[in-house]
């Protein structure tokens, strides 16, 4: 089974500073996808970014970034000059391969608190 | 920019009645999904369709639960008889190849 595991529950920071969140996973797949979503309190699921595993080139989205380490199976997500905004939950997802449904698996979350 | 869209944003029901929960997937999206999320805690997946079938259910999508693409347009989960701990928002999802998946907003499921 296909498991995506978020270890930081809970993390503040300043605006306009840079907040970093992990993520691990753990699959035998070779050619996959990885996502982050962001969940405000409004709680609608907003796609932030996408990684595709035969990329070695990280993927970049104006202020959000990630670190994927394919190895080491991890992706985490670099979020610069943190903005009020930016206040929300953020899992991390991971689908599974499939022909047609690529059903996501997300991580428990982590909920960022951007503060004044 | 196209959206998906849940109706209603809010549903309340007592426990035992049928409710219908309905989505617009984006237009040219082929694969279609529903996720709940019990409130504080992760998003699960239920089912998802493509052509017209089931392709993949979860354990939690048992007898009680059946979706529908009535008219081309329409998403629907039906929970046939509502429990207590059906109480959560539902998402519905689509993606155009499946890969990337939007969500919609979500309806939020009050069984009393």
């Amino acid at each position: 089974a296909q498991t995506v595991t978020q270890s930081q529950p809970e993390m503040s920071v300043q605006e306009a500073e840079t907040v970093t969140l992990s993520c691990t996973y753990d699959t035998s797949e070779n050619n996959y996808y990885l996502f982050w979503y962001k969940q405000p309190p409004s709680r609608q699921m907003i796609l932030v970014i996408r990684q595709e595993a035969y990329k070695q080139q990280n993927a970049t989205e104006n202020r959000f970034s990630v670190n994927f380490q394919k190895a080491a199976k991890s992706f985490s997500l670099k979020i610069s000059d943190s903005q009020l905004g930016d206040t929300a939950m953020y899992f991390c997802a991971f689908p599974k391969i499939k022909a047609a449904g690529n059903k996501l698996t997300f991580g428990g979350g982590t909920r960022v608190l951007v503060k004044p | 920019e196209p959206e998906v869209t849940q109706t209603p944003s809010h549903q309340v029901t007592q426990m035992g009645q049928e409710v219908i929960l309905r989505c617009v997937p984006i237009s040219n999206h082929l694969y279609f999904y529903w996720y709940r999320q019990i409130l504080g805690q992760k998003v699960e997946f239920l089912v998802s369709f493509y052509n017209n079938e089931i392709s993949e259910k979860s354990e939690i999508f048992d007898d009680q639960f059946s979706v529908e693409r009535p008219d081309g347009s329409n998403f629907t989960l039906k929970i046939r008889s509502t429990k207590l701990e059906d109480s959560a928002m539902y998402f519905c999802a689509s993606s155009e190849q499946g890969t990337e998946q939007f969500f919609g907003p979500g309806t939020r499921l009050t069984v009393l």
